[in-house]
């Protein structure tokens, strides 16, 4: 997704919190900041969204900062089975069209 | 619950042949889309269905590629004379239906390989 920065990759060590970030300098009033994930093999799983308050769920926690240019995914506890490709996304509401940049490979390390 | 299911999970067809992916969403979803994602490269839109409205095909590449939802569940892709840059791996994903965006639940996707 154009609108969005990642880095390519980053390591975790298991058991510890994995802090993704995420630019969308350009994002629109109206715009969500969604993540979803790939893990090798397997179809996208969707993850968490946000508009502007921070979220959490049982997988991870969503902080956009308060001007919403950018935003991390925090991984409370990675485990191996977190190893996959994160993608953040800004989506109108307007929009249903998923569309995935690169994404961050994350690798987590036991 | 059971979550968005595909079949064939690999297809393997040669250069010219018609195939036909087959896709089961989420029980009570009525918006389904079909993506593709090709080695390396992002997701890319084919076409959307909701509810009992016409199709969205805008981002279907060709007119070799239909798209047909039965009874508004299973959903049906097909690619007439297939060529090799039809490789990928085709996903499906279905939601609620209730908003345009709507959280998109995906499958596990038909790895597609033209011979």
């Amino acid at each position: 997704d154009a609108k969005t920065t990642q880095p390519p990759s980053m390591d975790c060590a298991e058991g510890r919190a994995a802090n993704l970030p995420c630019n969308h300098s350009t994002i629109s009033g109206n715009e969500y900041v969604y993540w979803y994930r790939q893990i090798h093999s397997q179809g996208p799983q969707y993850i968490i969204h946000g508009l502007k308050n921070n979220e959490t769920n049982e997988m991870a926690s969503l902080i956009i900062t308060e001007d919403r240019k950018s935003s991390t995914l925090i991984l409370p506890h990675a485990t191996l089975r977190d190893t996959a490709v994160y993608y953040c996304i800004v989506r109108p509401l307007s929009d249903y069209k998923l569309s995935f940049g690169a994404g961050t490979t994350v690798t987590v390390r036991a | 619950g059971a979550g968005v299911s595909q079949s064939p999970s690999n297809k393997v067809t040669e250069k010219g042949k018609d195939v036909e992916l087959r896709c089961d969403p989420i029980s009570g979803h009525t918006a389904l889309y079909w993506y593709r994602q090709s080695l390396g490269q992002g997701l890319e839109f084919l076409i959307y269905f909701q509810g009992n409205s016409a199709p969205d095909k805008s981002g279907l590449p060709s007119d070799r590629f239909s798209a047909e939802r039965t009874g508004g569940s299973v959903s049906t892709l097909t690619i007439q004379r297939t060529q090799q840059e039809d490789s990928a791996v085709y996903l499906c994903a279905s939601s609620l239906g209730a908003t345009r965006t709507d959280t998109q639940y995906f499958g596990p996707g038909t790895r597609l390989t033209v011979l």
